[in-house]
């Protein structure tokens, strides 16, 4: 079975800008869950969603939000992008939302 | 507060070495789950093992062993006969139910560097 898929890779945006990130789970799998890892430390979590549903939000600014569709898919947007921004953001996808998460290869972004 | 802490930033043995990566945690929850995961360079985070906060028996999987002891919150992984695949950053994780979400907090990390 394929795993946790997302796209883009790679990005490169400039200050201000919008992103969008998307992610697809591995099938049969329900919850996403997208965290941020700046280099040199561990994985933030970001938002949790489950059933279409924002199920937990980690301590991000207004400027993160997301979305999950009705084929679980899910997309993570970033408006007016700050340097800080940059990072490699990692979607992670579970049966439920307490099962074990699988996570994808990430999108490195990097802000200019 | 949850809380995870892997006091070993980098770790260099020679091929074949048994290495234990240590995992510290804070919890305010009964029920918690305890995670370890690799990061290779490619950057995907690889889940390694899980276990319940209500199951302390230790296991061995293969090379991979883990300890877990609540009385000290710690949980440790142990990988033997270390091999230069096992190079890697190695993240521990807690995850406990609050506010109806499972979400993971992870450790800094512990870079492993297994050398031939």
């Amino acid at each position: 079975d394929a795993g946790v898929t997302q796209s883009p890779t790679h990005l490169i945006k400039t200050r201000g800008q919008h992103v969008t990130l998307r992610c697809s789970p591995i099938s049969g799998h329900k919850s996403v869950s997208w965290y941020q890892q700046v280099l040199g430390q561990g994985p933030q979590f970001i938002f949790q969603y489950y059933e279409k549903e924002e199920r937990g939000r980690g301590n991000f600014p207004d400027r993160f939000s997301a979305r999950q569709f009705p084929n679980y898919s899910s997309e993570l947007n970033v408006n007016a992008l700050l340097l800080g921004d940059s990072a490699l953001y990692l979607c992670a996808s579970s049966r439920s939302i307490q099962e074990t998460q699988y996570f994808g290869p990430g999108t490195r972004l990097l802000v200019l | 507060a949850q809380k995870v802490t892997q006091a070993q930033t980098e770790i260099s043995v020679v091929e074949k070495e048994d290495v234990t990566l240590d995992c510290v945690y804070e919890t305010r929850d009964t029920t918690y789950y305890l995670f370890w995961y690799k990061q290779p360079p490619s950057g995907e985070l690889v889940f390694l093992i899980r276990r319940n906060s209500f199951d302390e028996q230790n296991e061995i999987s293969g090379r991979y062993s883990w300890n877990f002891q609540k009385s000290t919150s710690s949980f440790n992984f142990t990988i033997t006969a270390s091999q230069v695949v096992d190079s890697a950053v190695y993240f521990c994780a807690l995850s406990e139910p609050y506010s109806g979400t499972y979400k993971y907090i992870f450790g800094t990390g512990t870079r492993l560097k297994v050398l031939a």
